[in-house]
C-alpha cells in the first residue's frame, strides 16, 4: 500500500496567490515526522519545512506553512504569495520513528508551475 | 551545505554492463541512502548504509548491490545493467545525530542511461 499519496501531478498558479499542495500518508506508528523537499528543473532536492507527529502547532517556514490534520493524515503544504522561482517538483516525504533504517519514504510528487 | 558529492553526474552505458556510482560524504554521517528517482514514482528506496560494511536492502533492491569500506563512500553497483534500470539516482544523507526529524541532505543526482 502507498505510505505517501500526491494525488496533484500538475498544478498551477498565478504568482503572487497562495497555493495548496496535497499530501496524505498512512502509518500504523504513532511517531512519524512528515517533511516537503522542493527539486526545481536544475534536480537538487530542497528541504523546506518538516512536521512532527506529535507537534501541537502546524509549522511554519518564511512562505510555507504545513497544514497538518492528524485524524485525517493529512500534510499539506501551503505557499503563500507565489513567485516564479517556486515553480518546481514538490516532494511530500515522510520517517517512521519505528523504522530503524531511519529512510525517507516519499510521494510521486506535485509539479508546480507559477504562471506571471 | 552538506558536502555530498556524487559521480559520474551523467553516464550512457550499455545493456549487460557493470555500472558504479559514487557517492562521497566529507559530513562523517553515519546513514547513507541510494533512491532512484522516475516520473510518477517519486523517490524510491534501493539500499542503504548505517555504517561501515552495514548495509541493507530498501523497496527497489533487485539488480543493485552496495558497499561502503569507509564511512565516507557509498558505491552503488548495477551488476548488469538493463534499460529498466535508467533513472536519475540519489544518494543521501541524514544529519547527526539521526533522528525522526533530521533532515536528509541529497546529492546532486546522477543521471544513468542504458541503451
Amino acid at each position: 500500500a502507498q505510505k505517501i499519496t500526491q494525488t496533484q501531478p500538475g498544478m498551477f498558479v498565478q504568482e503572487k496567490e497562495a497555493v495548496t499542495l496535497d499530501c496524505t500518508y498512512d502509518t500504523s506508528d504513532q511517531s512519524y515526522g512528515l517533511f516537503w523537499y522542493k527539486q526545481p528543473s536544475s534536480g537538487e532536492m530542497i528541504f523546506l519545512i518538516y512536521q512532527g507527529s506529535y507537534d501541537e502547532q502546524n509549522a511554519t517556514e518564511g512562505r510555507y506553512s504545513l497544514n497538518f490534520q492528524k485524524a485525517r493524515k493529512s500534510a499539506n503544504l501551503v505557499i503563500s504569495a507565489s513567485q516564479l522561482g517556486d515553480s518546481a517538483m514538490y516532494f511530500c516525504a515522510m520517517r517512521e520513528a519505528m523504522d530503524s533504517s531511519y529512510k525517507l519514504i516519499f510521494g510521486s510528487g506535485t509539479r508546480l508551475l507559477v504562471r506571471p | 551545505d552538506a558536502g555530498i558529492t556524487q559521480s559520474p553526474r551523467h553516464k550512457v552505458t550499455e545493456t549487460g554492463t557493470p555500472v558504479t556510482l559514487r557517492c562521497h560524504q566529507t559530513e562523517n554521517h553515519r546513514y547513507m541512502y541510494w533512491y532512484r528517482q522516475d516520473p510518477g514514482h517519486g523517490l524510491r528506496l534501493i539500499h542503504y548504509s548505517y555504517g561501515v560494511k552495514d548495509t541493507d536492502k530498501g523497496e527497489v533492491s533487485d539488480g543493485y548491490s552496495v558497499s561502503r569500506s569507509k564511512t565516507e563512500d557509498f558505491l552503488l553497483t548495477l551488476e548488469s545493467a538493463t534499460s529498466s534500470q535508467t533513472s536519475v539516482y540519489f544518494c543521501a544523507i541524514s544529519g547527526n545525530p539521526t533522528g525522526l526529524n533530521t533532515e536528509a541532505f541529497f546529492g546532486q543526482g546522477t543521471r544513468l542511461t542504458v541503451v
